[in-house]
């Protein structure tokens, strides 16, 4: 079984830049999350998708994210105009559910926003 | 506000010894409660959890965690320890009430080195 992918896995931009991340869940998951790693904290959730549906966006700066999963499979993550703070690395989850017990990460991409 | 606690930054244990990392949560009602691990520019991976049932869980690597639910802690363990252990350990809980089921909340991390 294929696992989340993400990419890319590293991407160096200047502040007020703008930057996309993609990420496909394990096939068949319903549920796909984004979370933000800071460096020296634990993941931080910033929006959860159940299908094509958000289900929590309550952490997301919407003054400059975004993200989307208009089919209900991939997702993007957009972050315009970068800042400073935005250096972390964006980790890509996957469950069956909403209900489901068990998250699967992808790899991750690391940030750095100079 | 749901919460989780890891206390130390770093813990150091010598190869072929137990090794302990705590951790202690703040949840209303009966949580959900889980250990990732993290490996140098690797995403988490999962290693066990608690829903319900046997207080003590064991998991990947010969890990296993033991459930107090008059301490509120979810302390991961492993009877003797290899040096690829080596890694950053993250607990998480997840209320499986209301409507935004799945999220986790995660602790700082503790930074785990087993030295030969």
């Amino acid at each position: 079984e294929a696992g989340v992918a993400q990419s890319p896995r590293y991407k160096i931009i200047e502040k007020r830049q703008s930057v996309a991340f993609w990420c496909n869940p394990i096939s068949g998951h319903a549920t796909l999350y984004w979370y933000q790693q800071i460096l020296g904290q634990g993941p931080k959730l910033l929006i959860q998708f159940q299908n094509n549906g958000v289900v929590d966006d309550s952490q997301l700066p919407k003054d400059r994210f975004s993200a989307e999963r208009l089919k209900g499979v991939d997702s993007t993550l957009k972050i315009q105009p970068a800042k400073l703070e935005d250096s972390a690395v964006y980790l890509c989850a996957s469950s069956l559910d909403v209900g489901g017990v068990e998250q699967y990460f992808g790899p991750g991409t690391r940030l750095t926003v100079t | 506000a749901q919460s989780v606690a890891q206390p130390e930054d770093q813990v150091n244990v010598a190869e072929g010894n137990p090794l302990t990392v705590k951790c202690t949560y703040s949840v209303s009602g009966n949580p959900y409660l889980f250990w990732y691990v993290q490996y140098p520019n690797r995403g988490l991976q999962f290693l066990l959890k608690y829903i319900t049932g046997d207080n003590l869980v064991k998991g990947s690597y010969g890990f296993e965690a033991e459930f107090n639910k008059s301490q509120t802690s979810f302390h991961l363990k492993k009877p003797s320890a290899l040096v690829s252990d080596s890694a950053l350990y993250f607990c998480a809980v997840r209320d499986p009430r209301g409507n935004q089921g799945g999220k986790l909340i995660f602790g700082q991390g503790t930074e785990l080195s087993v030295k030969p």
